[in-house]
C-alpha cells in the first residue's frame, strides 16, 4: 500500500498567516492527489484535485503544488473559518490511502 | 443539487450484519464511480471500498481491511449505493460517509454512524 505521511501533524497559527502543509507518498503517485478539509463533527470538503486544480467554489487562497511523490497545501491569509483538519489522498493505486491529517489551530 | 444521503447505521453486536445505504440525487449517478469512507471516534479518514459504473463492469475494490466482509453494491434505477457488512468487529466502529468520485472524490454525504459493541 501507498503510505501518505503529513508534516506536520499539528499547526498553530494566527489569523492573516500563510501556512503550508505538506504530504508526502512511499512511492509515486504522477499528480493523483487530492486535498481535504474538514471541520469536527462535518464531512470532509474537496479543497484541490490532480494536485493543483481548485474545486469550484473554492476560494484562491487555496492551492496545491508537487508531483510524484511530494506535495504541498498552501493556505494563504487564514481567516477564523479556515482552522479545521486537512487531509491528502491518493488515488493513483489501489487501495486509496490518506495522510493522517495536519490540524491546523488558532495560535 | 448534489446531494448524498447514508442511513442505516446503527448499533450491532460483534459477528453481527448492518446494511447502510445512499442515496444519490441532482446528479448522473451513472456517470460516477462511488466510494465510502469511514472515520473512526478521534480518528483519521479511511478508505473502505468503490463500486465502478456499468460502462466499468459495477466492479469493485476494497481496503484489506474490510475485504470478505463488506460488499458494495449499486442499484443504477434506484440512484443508490450500498455497503453490506458481515461479521462486524469492534474496530468497524465509524462514521461511515459515502462520496462521488470526480477525479477524485468531490462530493460527500454527511454520514451514518455504526457501532460495533456488546
Amino acid at each position: 500500500d501507498i503510505q501518505m505521511t503529513q508534516s506536520p501533524s499539528s499547526l498553530s497559527a494566527s489569523v492573516g498567516d500563510r501556512v503550508t502543509i505538506t504530504c508526502r507518498a512511499s512511492q509515486g503517485v504522477s499528480n493523483d492527489l487530492a486535498w481535504f478539509q474538514q471541520k469536527p463533527g462535518k464531512a470532509p470538503k474537496s479543497l484541490i484535485y490532480a494536485a493543483s486544480s481548485l474545486r469550484s467554489g473554492v476560494p484562491s487562497k487555496f492551492s496545491g503544488s508537487g508531483s510524484g511523490t511530494d506535495f504541498t497545501l498552501t493556505i494563504s491569509s487564514l481567516q477564523p473559518e479556515d482552522f479545521a483538519t486537512y487531509y491528502c489522498q491518493q488515488y493513483n493505486t489501489y487501495p486509496i490511502t490518506f495522510g493522517q491529517g495536519t490540524r491546523l489551530e488558532i495560535k | 443539487e448534489v446531494q448524498l444521503v447514508e442511513s442505516g447505521g446503527g448499533l450491532v453486536q460483534p459477528g453481527g450484519s448492518l446494511r447502510l445505504s445512499c442515496a444519490a440525487s441532482g446528479f448522473t449517478f451513472t456517470d460516477h464511480y462511488m466510494d465510502w469512507v469511514r472515520q473512526a471516534p478521534g480518528k483519521g479518514l479511511e478508505w473502505v471500498g468503490r463500486a465502478r459504473n456499468k460502462a466499468n463492469s459495477y466492479t469493485t475494490e476494497y481496503a484489506a481491511s474490510v475485504k470478505g466482509r463488506f460488499t458494495i453494491s449499486r442499484d443504477d434505477s434506484k440512484n443508490s449505493l450500498s455497503l453490506q457488512m458481515n461479521n462486524l468487529k469492534t474496530e468497524d466502529t465509524a462514521v461511515y460517509y459515502c462520496a462521488r468520485a470526480n477525479y477524485a472524490l468531490d462530493v460527500w454525504g454527511k454520514g451514518t454512524t455504526v457501532t460495533v459493541s456488546s
